[in-house]
């Protein structure tokens, strides 16, 4: 099967830098994804990681170790707008491809 | 494109009510997935199809819930009869092939079973 652990809840200050992380169990692997979610809104895909290492776009990264089972997502330069839950996810061909989602990370951004 | 659409937006039914949710995926993508979104259970993943063939609905909750997909544009998932505790938010997503990680979310259906 498949199962992701996420912390449940991060608190930052504005400009500040917070990592996100998450460990992931699965039988088959395509690669590990991240989504934000705001209050009262759709999930929406913000980066994707297939291969070991670091994904940059823009003030978001997210790392990707393969070996470890283990990503997580860097969020800089903090901004109140970034105030959402934070969600990972893994896709595997060995469940006919289906897409499974962590438990998410309410992150809290104070001025 | 107009990305996924879902619809209704919100739902109120009486319990023992039939509920039919329906969602329109993206033009040209082949897996779809129908998610529930509770406080205390998180994302769950409901049923997955690929190329309009249901792949897993293990994650569907009891007999009550069904979902089809008769062609590639169209999808519904249908509650009967609802309950209480079937409230809940109903995403649709789509993606555009079985490899890749990024889905397309609709803006949800929120069900209130009164």
């Amino acid at each position: 099967g498949q199962s992701l652990e996420q912390p449940s809840e991060v608190t930052a200050v504005e400009g500040a830098i917070v990592q996100i992380n998450c460990t992931y169990q699965t039988s088959g692997f395509y690669g590990l994804s991240w989504y934000q979610q705001h209050d009262g809104g759709a999930p929406t895909f913000l980066s994707y990681n297939g291969l070991d290492g670091l994904e940059e776009t823009g003030r978001f990264s997210s790392f990707l170790s393969r070996s470890d089972s283990y990503g997580y997502l860097l969020l800089q330069e903090l901004q109140m707008k970034d105030s959402a839950s934070y969600f990972c996810a893994v896709r595997g061909p060995n469940q006919g491809g289906k897409l499974i989602f962590g438990q998410g990370t309410e992150l809290s951004v104070k001025p | 494109d107009a990305g996924v659409i879902q619809s209704p937006r919100h739902e109120v039914t009486e319990m023992g009510q039939e509920v039919t949710l329906r969602c329109k995926p993206i033009s040209g993508h082949n897996s779809l997935f129908w998610y529930r979104q509770t406080m205390m259970r998180g994302l769950e993943l409901l049923i997955y199809f690929n190329n309009n063939v249901p792949i897993d609905d293990s994650g569907m909750p009891e007999d009550r819930f069904s979902a089809k997909m008769p062609n590639a544009s169209f999808s519904t998932l249908k509650i009967q009869p609802s309950e209480p505790r079937d409230s809940a938010v109903y995403f649709c997503a789509s993606s555009p092939r079985t490899g890749n990680t990024e889905a397309f979310f609709g803006q949800g259906t929120r069900l209130t079973v009164v």
